[in-house]
């Protein structure tokens, strides 16, 4: 497609349930980004993968968050044990590696936890 | 990490009037990009503008890299207009400020 695609757009979860959110970069885009944005807030970066290497995690809030790109296209992002302050936007952004820094955001997929 | 500040953090304008946002940011950066945030969520890109100035219809935006601020100008503000706009910046990862909710009315 054109543009960045997550999937599933909302997605409800009793808390301690596992939940994994889905990001379809634009095709070629050598770098993808998770952020996470909570109600009424900038997002806040989460993780960012190089290819298929994640090269900074240092965003992720705990150990019960995970993020994988085993091809270097298709990313996913899985949280383990929900928690109700798990309940955001997850947004997926990526950008084609060159010189040009832009990025370039998916809808997101906003997750409640009850 | 960079610390964004956006002003003013909340504006209302007349249909016709003109306005501007403000961001500071604390560091260099390479990477400044502005966004709107549609009421569905989505992030719309509108300049990415790590210096210099640049001009897309009723909206232009300039970013002075030396001293560190970047600002937003919407001329003739419509409804269309209303909505959070986020200014973003970085050398890879993207530092987001608090925005700047914008209410156009009639």
């Amino acid at each position: 497609g054109a543009g960045v695609s997550q999937s599933p757009r909302y997605k409800v979860a009793k808390r301690g349930q596992d939940v994994a959110l889905r990001c379809d970069p634009i095709s070629g885009h050598v770098s993808l980004f998770w952020y996470q944005q909570a109600l009424g807030q900038g997002p806040e970066f989460l993780t960012y993968f190089q290819n298929e290497a994640q090269l900074d995690k240092s965003g992720l809030p705990s150990d019960r968050f995970f993020a994988e790109r085993p091809e270097g296209s298709v990313s996913t992002l899985k949280i383990q044990r929900t928690q109700q302050e798990d309940s955001a936007v997850y947004l997926c952004a990526t950008r084609t590696g060159g010189s040009r820094n832009e990025q370039f955001f998916g809808p997101g997929t906003r997750l409640t936890v009850l | 990490g960079i610390q964004v500040e956006q002003s003013p953090p909340d504006l209302i304008l007349q249909e016709g009037a003109n306005s501007t946002l403000r961001c500071n940011f604390s560091d260099s950066v390479n990477n400044l990009q502005w966004f709107h945030q549609n009421p569905w969520g989505q992030l719309i890109n509108l300049f990415y503008i790590p210096s210099g100035t640049k001009q897309n219809g009723r909206l232009s935006a300039t970013t002075v890299a030396t001293e560190r601020y970047s600002l937003l100008y919407i001329s003739s503000s419509q409804t269309t207009d209303s909505g959070v706009y986020f200014c973003a910046v970085g050398l890879y990862k993207l530092s987001f400020g608090a925005g700047t909710t914008v209410t156009v009315r009639a």
